[in-house]
């Protein structure tokens, strides 16, 4: 059964580092999200990206964070300078067709900024 | 913004028994809930979802029921396997169609043997 997946499994950054968070998203799906969980809280929503351009971001998306999708396959999540609040588990998801909203989730990336 | 909230933290089921999570949502605009399962260090699981439309559906052990009125949505695991033991999330969108998910804070639900 396809799935999504992220690399890598986790990341350990500096403060102030930029980290590049990958994810493969199931391939014929055309509708694709970041989430992050910081530990112990609730899942939250980042980013919703489609044909190549954001489609809706949250609050906590600011300047600091980018994303892209540089081919077909890859779409990756930027953080320029990482902040230690930016410790978190990082998921990617995505979705067929925007009709059911069924979206389904990569295993994660643990980012922790020391 | 606690938009969707699971209000019970834990549930602790006795295997072949039944398994109620429930979640309440304060947000009338949203219509497409789903349930969702996770491991620890692993991502979300789809389970199950359903439709404002409806008001029950159903897949094998998992029934999802939506009361629209009260605001509410409940997941019953029939019979329970220690295998089901995770956390549950229950999350909802407005629309339908590439929309965010807005999550609870889910239950963690123990099935002992």
């Amino acid at each position: 059964e396809p799935e999504v997946t992220q690399t890598p499994s986790h990341q350990v950054t500096q403060m102030g580092q930029e980290v590049i968070l990958r994810c493969v998203p199931i391939s014929n799906h055309l509708y694709f999200y970041w989430y992050r969980q910081i530990l112990g809280q609730k899942v939250e929503f980042l980013v919703s990206f489609y044909n190549n351009e954001i489609s809706e971001k949250s609050e906590i998306f600011d300047d600091q964070f980018s994303v892209e999708r540089p081919d077909g396959s890859n779409f990756t999540l930027k953080i320029r300078s990482t902040k230690l609040e930016d410790s978190a588990m990082y998921f990617c998801a995505s979705e067929p067709s925007g009709i059911t909203d069924t979206q389904y989730f990569g295993p994660g990336t643990r980012l922790t900024v020391l | 913004d606690q938009q969707v909230k699971q209000n019970s933290p834990s549930l602790s089921v006795q295997e072949g028994r039944i398994s109620i999570l429930n979640c309440d949502y304060t947000n009338s605009m949203f219509d497409y809930f789903l349930w969702y399962k996770k491991y620890p260090a692993e991502g979300p699981t789809f389970l199950i979802s359903i439709s404002s439309i409806k008001d029950k559906n159903e897949d094998g052990r998992f029934t999802v029921f939506l009361n629209k009125s009260a605001k509410h949505l409940s997941l019953h695991i029939v019979p329970s396997q220690p295998g089901d033991s995770a956390v549950y999330f229950c999350a909802a969108s407005k629309n339908t169609g590439f929309q965010k998910l807005v999550f609870g804070t889910g239950t963690r639900l123990l099935v002992s043997p």
